[in-house]
């Protein structure tokens, strides 16, 4: 079965810090890692990785890939309210085996940015 | 945006009636999924599709049915509501050029 463990699950915050948000996996037939983020509404796509060691980058957020060690860490510099929201890592196993490309979630890191 | 609707976007319904969710996507994607979040638990895959007519259950299936009758829609059925499925419900198409899943809005089901 395959498993995705999310870790802080929440983390309160001053606006300026910096927060590594790690997401460690089992899965069959990796395929990728990817982030999302959820404010109150629907998830909202961040970054894919599929291999090891290759930083994905938007602004402030950034992302890599141990495929190795089996995790990932989200780093998110400079916080700000607004990046107030839940953080979701998910793996997706390939089409072999029959998985169909699904996603299995962890239970996410509910990130508080305080001014 | 990934051009999906859900609908309904809110419903209230009592123990043991029947209740269907909707999910429209408008760019003929061949994969999409249904999910239900609950606190503590994250995103839980219910059903997902592959095709017309082609689907298969995921890791919370027991309670729910789905059909996909052409492309577009992809439809939820809970054939006798429990207070247990109380939850969000999202959908979700998974786009092949950045093989990524994109989520539709969500409805909100409460069963009272």
């Amino acid at each position: 079965e395959d498993k995705v463990v999310q870790s802080p699950l929440s983390l309160v915050v001053h606006e300026g810090d910096t927060v590594t948000l790690n997401c460690s996996y089992e899965v069959t037939n990796f395929r990728s890692l990817l982030w999302y983020k959820q404010e109150k509404k629907a998830p909202t796509f961040l970054f894919m990785l599929t291999s090891s060691g290759i930083e994905k980058k938007s602004g402030r957020l950034s992302s890599i890939l141990d495929k190795k060690e089996l995790f990932s860490i989200l780093n998110i510099t400079a916080t700000q309210t607004g990046d107030s929201a839940i953080y979701l890592c998910a793996v997706e196993g390939g089409y072999s085996g029959g998985s169909n490309y699904k996603l299995t979630f962890g239970k996410g890191t509910l990130l508080t940015v305080n001014p | 945006d990934a051009g999906i609707t859900q609908s309904p976007r809110h419903k209230v319904t009592e123990t043991g009636t029947p209740v269907t969710l909707r999910c429209h996507q408008t760019e003929n994607h061949r994969y999409m999924y249904w999910y239900r979040q609950d606190p503590g638990h994250g995103l839980r895959l219910i059903h997902y599709s592959y095709g017309v007519k082609d689907t298969d259950k995921g890791e919370v299936s027991d309670g729910y049915s789905v059909s996909r009758s052409k492309t577009e829609d992809f439809l939820l059925t809970l054939e006798s509501a429990t207070s247990s499925q109380t939850s969000v419900y999202f959908c979700a198409i998974r786009r092949g050029g950045t093989d990524t899943q994109y989520f539709g809005p969500g409805t909100r089901l409460t069963v009272l």
